[in-house]
């Protein structure tokens, strides 16, 4: 049974440009959540996407947006990137309350 | 808003055991869990408590007391592997919609000396 997987695993880009990051969550979970972990610090929540809706957003502006597909795999998207976005941005996965099961993540460094 | 506050690191040996508290403050509180995170790796899931009290899994165990809005995870026979970060976050929601929105503490490095 495949665990969660993001693609790409690095990422190398530049200020201003746009990215799109990648998820397939757990097999038979519906629930998909990204988060924004930097150097040193806990994972920010970004947003979590059930039944191809955003269902809750954290505090992070709108150049991120994501996005569901019926597969229940999941997009992150970042635009006009900015140097402070460059972190590792994690999937998580879940079917039920409490436990969350995490992708190894994307590495996004901006230049 | 949300705040969890841990100690930002703990060095132990071998065999020892260790206690990693964790206070918060939240509203819409529904539980606490604990993850394990080795260097250039992801989260891993430890432990959850919604209710109050003492939940034991092998070497790990971990407690919740809501009306003190603080909880614990307890390490014991430490093993070497154990070097690790570890976080505790509150499962909570905001507005209408609940879910499983993880709100995480800053992390507490574990050093496992030989």
């Amino acid at each position: 049974d495949a665990g969660v997987t993001q693609s790409p695993t690095h990422l190398i880009k530049t200020r201003g440009q746009q990215v799109t990051l990648r998820c397939s969550p757990k097999s038979g979970h519906d629930t998909v959540s990204w988060y924004q972990q930097a150097l040193g610090q806990g994972p920010q929540f970004i947003f979590q996407y059930y039944e191809e809706e955003e269902r809750q957003r954290g505090n992070f502006p709108d150049r991120f947006s994501g996005h569901q597909f019926p597969n229940y795999s999941s997009e992150l998207n970042v635009n006009a990137l900015l140097l402070g976005d460059s972190a590792l941005y994690l999937c998580a996965s879940s079917l039920y309350a409490g436990e969350q099961f995490f992708g190894p993540g994307t590495r996004l460094t901006v230049l | 808003g949300q705040s969890l506050e841990q100690p930002s690191e703990v060095t132990a040996v071998e065999g020892a055991i260790v206690q990693i508290n964790c206070t918060y403050q939240t509203s819409g509180f529904y539980g606490l869990s604990w993850y394990q995170q080795h260097d250039g790796g992801a989260p891993t899931f430890l432990s959850y408590n919604a209710l109050d009290g003492l939940e034991e899994t092998g070497r790990f165990s971990s407690f919740l007391s809501r009306s003190d809005s603080y909880g614990y995870l307890l390490l014991q026979e430490l093993q070497m592997k154990d070097s690790a970060s570890y976080f505790c976050a509150v499962r909570d929601h905001t507005g209408e919609a609940a879910g499983n929105k993880l709100t995480f503490g800053g992390g507490t490095r574990v050093l496992v000396k030989p």
